[in-house]
């Protein structure tokens, strides 16, 4: 398996565009979670989805951000528009169940950068 | 949720084990132990869990004292390769819950 992937690794971005962020989660997992990391803040949960529902999406931070997963082989983060306060490198992962037997699976990151 | 408690940072030479404490003093008796390892500019990798019994497999060990208000981490012959960020989460297993990583302990191997 290619583990969990997402694109783009690096976005540069101005402030006020619209910024989405994608991940492919490993076939068969169930369960998707998006993270943002800060060096103020460490990992924060931002969403996270069960069988492409989200569940529970109270460290999505403001209006400006939201997140789909129109299928179990996909999902986007979206800001809109962008701050400079926006960056940081988020992750995605996903599990069999929650926590899962075997924990979490992350993927490589995608740092933005919003100037 | 159980609270963490891990010390800042450590050190280790590299070849000699490194024990990584993390006390949770208030664990209930339904959440499990995880262990995750961030290295630089990587995504966390799930490294181990257990409930009360004590755990083995290629990557570590980890010991829950009979109480289960504390564990050890446990890398036996620790490589340059293991210098990350160690992370010490309390969770119950079921439908629903979620992981909330706190700061972790950054453990340096020295050559």
């Amino acid at each position: 398996d290619a583990g969990v992937i997402q694109s783009p690794r690096h976005e540069v971005t101005e402030m006020g565009q619209e910024v989405t962020l994608r991940c492919k989660p490993i076939s068969g997992h169930d369960y998707l979670f998006w993270y943002r990391q800060t060096m103020m803040r460490g990992l924060e949960l931002l969403i996270y989805f069960n069988n492409n529902v989200p569940i529970d999406d109270s460290g999505m931070p403001e209006d400006r951000f939201s997140a789909k997963m129109p299928n179990a082989s996909f999902s986007t983060l979206k800001i809109q528009p962008s701050e400079p306060r926006d960056s940081a490198v988020y992750f995605c992962a996903s599990s069999l169940g929650t926590p899962g037997r075997r924990g979490y699976t992350f993927g490589s990151g995608t740092r933005l950068t919003v100037v | 949720d159980a609270k963490t408690t891990q010390p800042t940072s450590m050190d280790c030479a590299e070849g000699r084990a490194a024990n990584l404490p993390c006390n949770h003093s208030t664990i209930s008796g339904n959440e499990y132990v995880y262990w995750y390892r961030q290295i630089h500019s990587q995504g966390p990798q799930y490294i181990i869990h257990g409930l009360k019994n004590n755990e083995t497999n290629e990557m570590a060990s980890l010991i829950i004292t009979e109480d289960r208000k504390s564990s050890t981490l446990i890398l036996p012959h620790a490589t340059l390769r293991d210098t990350a960020v160690y992370y010490c989460i309390v969770s119950p297993v079921g439908s629903n819950y979620k992981l909330t990583f706190g700061k972790g302990t950054l453990l340096t191997v020295n050559p």
